[in-house]
């Protein structure tokens, strides 16, 4: 157990409709890093909140944003999803917010857009 | 940027066959460098890690050394189990860089 909860662990949901994706890093963890894990594009870093401010964004669409509530714990919103939408999204925790660390994964929340 | 290359899968092992997945990366300065491992319908686990050249990182009997001459990070197992069938991704975290940049992932099956 890595320590990092992401809830719900599956969605299914319709093309057009919105999601939000929850996620509680480590204890003593400010940082908070949100992947997409697709068959065709492997993992993908979307972007990174560290104590509550955005500190970097990766190939995240217009469509998506995140947000990192004071109590640390971070959701990803997903809009007029598509059905390439579908995949896996995990979220990862730090202590750090930047230089040579390594982040401890959840489990993952498995996006179906039907 | 930064960039990780690793091997194409899948391997098929026999059980106690040796396992070897190469690994290689491009960085800007001295990263650190990861093997983390992905069992079936899970997330991903830190394998086991290395902060400088010439460390040796190493957890279930698992080894990897940090070669920076060849920007190396190539994985290795002894014996490998039915148990270690999963996918592998080697990672990299920069001296600068917010993120972990990963490989495109190794799935490897051992079969009895």
């Amino acid at each position: 157990d890595s320590g990092v909860t992401q809830t719900p662990k599956h969605l299914i949901t319709a093309t057009g409709q919105r999601v939000t994706l929850r996620c509680s890093p480590r204890s003593g963890d400010l940082s908070v890093y949100w992947y997409q894990q697709s068959l065709d594009q492997g993992l993908q870093f979307l972007i990174q909140y560290y104590n509550g401010e955005e500190r970097a964004k990766g190939n995240i669409l217009e469509r998506f944003s995140a947000q990192q509530f004071p109590d640390l714990h971070s959701e990803l919103n997903l809009s007029s999803l598509e059905l390439g939408d579908s995949a896996l999204y995990f979220c990862a925790s730090s202590f750090r917010d930047r230089g040579r660390t390594e982040a401890f994964f959840g489990q993952g929340t498995r996006l179906t857009v039907v | 940027g930064d960039s990780v290359t690793q091997m194409e899968g899948p391997v098929t092992l026999s059980e106690e066959a040796f396992l070897t997945i190469n690994c290689t990366y491009t960085a800007t300065g001295y990263p650190s460098l990861f093997w983390y491992v992905q069992y079936p319908g899970e997330g991903l686990q830190l394998l086991l890690k290395a902060t400088k050249a010439d460390d040796k990182g190493s957890n279930k009997g698992f080894e990897a050394t940090y070669r920076k001459e060849t920007t190396s990070f190539h994985l290795e197992k002894g014996s490998v189990q039915v148990s270690d069938s999963a996918v592998y991704f080697c990672a990299l975290s920069g001296a600068a860089g917010n993120k972990l940049t990963f490989g495109g992932g190794t799935r490897v099956l051992v079969k009895p």
